[in-house]
C-alpha cells in the first residue's frame, strides 16, 4: 500500500519557468512532510519541508504547499535552472514515529535550455 | 564537516552468499536510519538506531537481514544467504536525535548491491 505517491514519474520544463512537482498521501497522520533531491549515485539531498500546521514554506527558489484537506503538497521552483535537474521525491513522517520516513516513488525533472 | 560515509560503494555477489554495509554517520548524530531503493521505487525504510538500540525493526523484510551499531557510531547492515530480490541500492541516513517528526535526515551516497 503506497501510503505516499507522486503519480508523474517524469517532468519537463523550460528554463527559467516553474517546475511544480506533486505529491499525494492517504496516511492522514502524517504531520511533516519534505522534498529531497537526487542526482544519479548519491544520497538524496534534503530541499525544504513543511509541517502540518503551516499550508506553505519557502526557501529561495523553491516553495512547498501543503493542503492537509486534499492530503496534498506540492513543490515549486521558480526559476527553473539546468542544474535543477535530478529526481525529486517526496517523504512524510508523523509524531511518534521517530521521524521515519515513508517516500513517494519520484519525479524525474529535467530542466531543458 | 564530513557527510554521512558508505562503504563499499559497489557490491556484486552471488546468490546465497552473506554481504555487509558499513555506515558511518555525521559526528554527534544519535539517530541512524537504513533505507532501500529498489530499481522503479520509492526509498523503504529498514531500520532505525537511537544510539545503539533499535526501537524500529518494522522494515526489515526477513530474518535474513540485520543491523548492528556500535559505539553509537557505525552501523553495519548484514544480508544472509543472499537472494536476486536483494539487489538494490542501501541508503544509510543520520540525524541529530531524537525529536520526533521533526527532524531532516541527512543521506549517504548508498551501496549498490548486485545478487547474481
Amino acid at each position: 500500500d503506497q501510503q505516499v505517491k507522486q503519480n508523474s514519474p517524469s517532468l519537463s520544463v523550460q528554463e527559467g519557468r516553474i517546475s511544480i512537482l506533486n505529491c499525494d498521501y492517504t496516511n492522514s497522520m502524517f504531520d511533516y512532510f519534505l522534498w529531497y533531491k537526487k542526482y544519479p549515485a548519491e544520497g538524496p539531498t534534503f530541499l525544504i519541508s513543511i509541517s502540518s500546521i503551516k499550508d506553505k514554506n519557502e526557501d529561495g527558489r523553491f516553495t512547498v504547499f501543503l493542503n492537509k484537506s486534499a492530503k496534498h503538497l506540492s513543490l515549486h521552483i521558480v526559476p527553473s535552472q539546468p542544474g535543477d535537474s535530478a529526481v525529486y521525491f517526496c517523504a512524510a513522517s508523523y509524531t511518534g514515529t521517530a521521524s521515519k520516513l515513508t517516500f513517494g516513488t519520484g519525479t524525474r525533472l529535467q530542466v531543458t535550455l | 564537516g564530513a557527510g554521512v560515509s558508505q562503504s563499499p560503494s559497489n557490491k556484486v555477489t552471488e546468490k546465497g552468499k552473506d554481504v555487509e554495509l558499513r555506515c558511518d554517520p555525521i559526528s554527534g548524530h544519535t539517530a541512524l536510519y537504513w533505507y532501500r531503493q529498489s530499481l522503479g521505487q520509492g526509498l523503504e525504510f529498514l531500520i532505525y538506531f537511537q544510539g545503539n538500540s533499535a526501537p524500529d525493526k518494522s522494515g526489515l523484510p526477513s530474518d535474513r537481514f540485520s543491523a548492528e551499531r556500535t559505539g553509537g557510531s557505525v552501523s553495519t547492515l548484514t544480508i544472509q544467504r543472499t537472494q536476486q530480490e536483494d539487489s538494490a541500492v542501501y541508503l544509510c541516513a543520520s540525524s541529530p536525535g531524537p525529536r520526533e517528526g521533526r527532524e531532516t535526515q541527512y543521506f549517504g551516497p548508498g551501496t549498490r548491491l548486485l545478487v547474481l
